[in-house]
């Protein structure tokens, strides 16, 4: 069966600490990984990764992909209160149905 | 561009009730999934559609759950008769072929 498995489900920081976001997944016809943010009701569309060992970067978050162990993570370094919401990881198929599916979260809280 | 418009926004009904929420693509997206996410979990896709095709349903309870989208823009999904286990955000979302997914504000549906 196809999962997305994610970790920690959740985690309390204070500002200004790094955190580090894990997502694993056992899928056949892996195409893609993404990762979204969810602060309230809509996910909102962070990275897409294909290639292992690549690092997609913006801003103070980054993310990278390792194909062979079938994990990526997802870095946040220096938090701000701002960034307190749901990290969710999808993994998206190679067939053509472009199918999605997603992790049960992290929960990240950043304190001030 | 114009996001991935839903509505309504917030639904409350009784159980045995009947309900439809509504969705509009980007335009031109011609992949739209229609998701369920239970309180602290992962969004779970119930449906997706490529143009008004069907392309995966397999986890939509056929017996209370339909979904539609004519002439391949926008998308109702229905639920008759709603159960207290439905209670949930509804997240509409679509592509463009395999790129990223864009979701919507989402229908929070709470069943008493």
């Amino acid at each position: 069966e196809d999962k997305v498995v994610q970790s920690p489900l959740s985690l309390v920081v204070h500002e200004g600490d790094t955190v580090t976001l894990n997502c694993s997944y056992e899928v056949t016809n892996f195409r893609s990984l993404l990762w979204y943010k969810q602060e309230k009701k809509a996910p909102t569309f962070l990275f897409m990764l294909t290639s292992s060992g690549i690092e997609k970067k913006s801003g103070r978050l980054s993310s990278i992909l390792d194909k062979k162990e079938l994990f990526s993570i997802l870095n946040i370094t220096a938090t701000q209160t701002g960034d307190s919401a749901v990290y969710l990881c999808a993994v998206r198929f190679t067939s053509g149905t472009y199918k999605y599916i997603f992790g049960t979260g992290t929960r990240l809280k950043v304190l001030a | 561009e114009a996001g991935v418009a839903q509505s309504p926004r917030y639904k409350i009904i009784e159980k045995r009730q009947s309900v439809a929420f509504w969705c509009n693509p980007i335009s031109g997206h011609a992949t739209l999934y229609w998701y369920q996410q239970i309180l602290g979990q992962g969004p779970k896709l119930l449906i997706q559609f490529q143009n008004n095709g069907v392309v995966d349903d397999s986890q939509l309870p056929k017996d209370r759950f339909s979904a539609e989208r004519l002439k391949g823009v926008d998308s109702t999904l229905k639920i008759q008769p709603a159960k207290l286990e439905d209670s949930a955000v509804y997240l509409c979302a679509s592509s463009f072929l395999g790129d990223e997914a864009f979701f919507g504000q989402g229908t929070r549906l709470t069943v008493v």
